[in-house]
Order: C-alpha cells, then structure tokens, then sequence
C-alpha cells in the first residue's frame, strides 16, 4: 500500500444518472477527505470522516451527493441525478491521527464528465 | 476578499534560476500550511509543509512563513523544466471537528521552466 487509491479514474455518465465512486485511504491513516476540483480553480473540501464518524460536510454536498466510510476503511461518494455542473475530478485524501497539523495526501482523482 | 490568494501566472523563468511563488490568506488562526505541485490532469502532490514562523529548507525547496503578515511562499532553487507545474497554496482551517485537516486551496499559481 503505497499511497491513496481512487476508483475509477474517468467516468463518463448521461445526466440524470448516479454514479459512485471508491477511495482507500493510506492503511494508517483514520483520516479521509474528499474533495472537488474544477478546471483552474484549488480543490474545494466537501467532507471528511475520522474513522467511520462523518465529522464534517460542505455546504458544496448538496442532498444529491452522500459520502459513507461504514468500516473506517474505504469510502465511497455517490452522486444521485447527475448534473452537467458536478463535472470536475474528484479528489480523495487521507492523513494520519496524530493532531491537526497533520500532512494530506491526494490519490490520483476520479475525473467525472456529465454528457 | 478570497480565503487564500495567489497569483495565477504564467510564472515563466529560466532553467538554473530560483521561482518564488507566493500565497496570502486571510484566516489569522490559521495553523499550518502546505504547498502542493500539480501536474496538467493528474492530482496534488504534496511537496511542503510548514507550521511555524521562518524558513524551512527541503532539498531545492525552501518554504517561508509570516503569520503576522498571513503571507506563505515557496521558493524554488536550481529551476528544472520538471519543475513546470500547477503550484497550489492550502492553509489549514483548524475548527474542523475532531482535528484533521481540513484545507482551503488557492487557485495554484502556474510555473513555466524555460530552457
């Protein structure tokens, strides 16, 4: 296990569709993010869970959009009625328990295009 | 005025030259502070930590930090067309429940390497 894994990496979905999408985290990390990024702009948090207690949400996940991490493991982010507008990568991150300041490291994304 | 702030670019500079790359944010209680690399399509890597007033040094990479004047940057010795990328500016947001490291993102400043 070498660093964080996201899955897919591309999904391309009709509007109106659902999608979901995977991330494990760094095998000792309890922390994981998940973030949104559209084309120029930084990545935007959309919520975090510190073992399987979602701590915090967005205002960015609106009730289409449910993140679960039922083991403190793996996640998942779904994505209910697609919209052309929820075309961007989504980015998972995790970190480890120790503190706050504590480093964050990306996977490789999960790149959404709604058509 | 926008959460973290960087100049977007192009930032073009010759190969053997020093970068600097510069970030403010307006969060005083702000608490530590991450430069991530970002290449065209792939995810953020993380390249810098820093959270205490200073300098700290990291091979090629060199991070300073003002809290009083809530300014970040990052400067680069030895410039390498490698270097060419996307570099994004996050600063920790330390009320997030439960610890962890909720990030809040520049737009990233564009580095172009030139030979």
């Amino acid at each position: 296990d070498t660093g964080v894994s996201q899955d897919p990496r591309h999904k391309i979905t009709k509007r109106g569709q659902n999608v979901t999408f995977r991330c494990d985290p760094i095998s000792e990390h309890n922390r994981l993010y998940w973030y949104r990024q559209t084309l120029g702009q930084g990545p935007e948090f959309l919520t975090y869970f510190q073992n399987e207690a979602q701590l915090e949400k967005s205002r960015l996940l609106s009730d289409r959009f449910s993140a679960e991490r039922p083991k403190g493991s793996f996640s998942t982010l779904e994505i209910q009625r697609t919209e052309q507008g929820d075309s961007a990568m989504y980015l998972c991150a995790s970190s480890p328990p120790q503190g706050s300041n504590t480093e964050a490291f990306f996977g490789q994304g999960t790149r959404l295009t709604v058509v | 005025q926008k959460e973290v702030e960087q100049n977007s670019g192009p930032l073009s500079v010759p190969e053997g030259a020093i970068a600097s790359l510069n970030c403010t944010y307006s969060d005083r209680v702000s608490q530590s502070f991450f430069w991530y690399r970002q290449y065209s399509g792939k995810s953020p890597e993380l390249i810098m930590s820093i959270y205490s007033n200073g300098d700290k040094e990291d091979g090629r990479f060199t991070a300073q930090l003002n809290k009083a004047s809530q300014y970040v940057s990052l400067l680069i010795r030895d410039s390498q067309p490698s270097d060419s990328a996307t570099y994004l500016c996050a600063v920790n947001r330390p009320r997030i429940t439960g610890g962890g490291n909720k990030l809040t993102f520049g737009t990233g400043t564009q580095l172009k390497v030139e030979l």
